[in-house]
């Protein structure tokens, strides 16, 4: 059985700190991966994505991946109490369909 | 704008009541997907698309049936045969199946049955 773990958390972080959130994956053939936003009684929004090693950075996100490791990790800079959200980690499942982890609640505190 | 539609936003569901929940999509997306989320566990995937006339049972499809007669189209309907239908069901579109795309999720229904 493929899986995906995360942390459930609450993470919490300070007004202006860094998240870091964290996910492992037991699928060593997956190639591309993806991070979701999903605000509380909302819908998952997509929010960063990432196909090679390395980190990928997006405004004040960063991705980061080691495949050899196999984690994949979301990195919020300057976070804000608007962040504060679920974080949802998924790896695709075969070619047609992605395996989700249950996700991190963050917590940012102004 | 593009996107996707779920509806009803709410719907409610009685003893022995099959349940239609609609997702409409604009994108031109080949695939299309239904997800379930359960409070405190990941989203949980009841069946997929690839393309119009097609689709494929996913990890909890017991008790769910879907259509794809439409490519803008993939209602969901909950049976009686579902003994645990309450949950927050989430429409999803790809461009295509091959899963080096993300998702776009619709608002999702939130299902109770009373």
């Amino acid at each position: 059985q493929k899986e995906v773990e995360q942390n459930s958390g609450p993470l919490s972080v300070p007004e202006g700190a860094i998240a870091s959130l964290n996910c492992t994956y037991s699928d060593r053939g997956s190639q591309s991966f993806f991070w979701y936003r999903q605000y509380s009684g909302k819908s998952p929004e997509l929010i960063m994505s990432i196909y090679s090693n390395g980190d990928k950075e997006d405004g004040r996100f960063t991705a980061q991946l080691n495949k050899a490791s196999q984690y994949v990790s979301l990195l919020i800079r300057d976070s804000q109490p608007s962040d504060s959200a679920t974080y949802l980690c998924a790896v695709p499942s075969g070619t047609y369909k992605y395996i989700f982890g249950t996700g991190t609640r963050l917590k940012v505190l102004a | 704008d593009g996107g996707i539609t779920q509806s009803p936003k709410y719907l409610f569901r009685k003893e022995g009541q099959n349940v239609t929940l609609s997702c409409e999509q604009n994108l031109n997306h080949d695939a299309m997907y239904w997800y379930r989320q359960d409070p405190g566990q990941g989203l949980r995937l009841i069946y997929y698309s690839q393309i119009v006339n097609d689709f494929q049972k996913g990890d909890i499809a017991e008790g769910y049936s879907v259509s794809r007669e439409k490519k803008e189209s993939f209602p969901l309907t909950v049976t009686s045969a579902q003994k645990n239908p309450t949950a927050f069901y989430l429409c999803a579109s790809s461009i295509d199946g091959f899963s080096y795309y993300g998702y776009t999720f619709g608002s999702g229904t939130r299902l109770t049955v009373v």
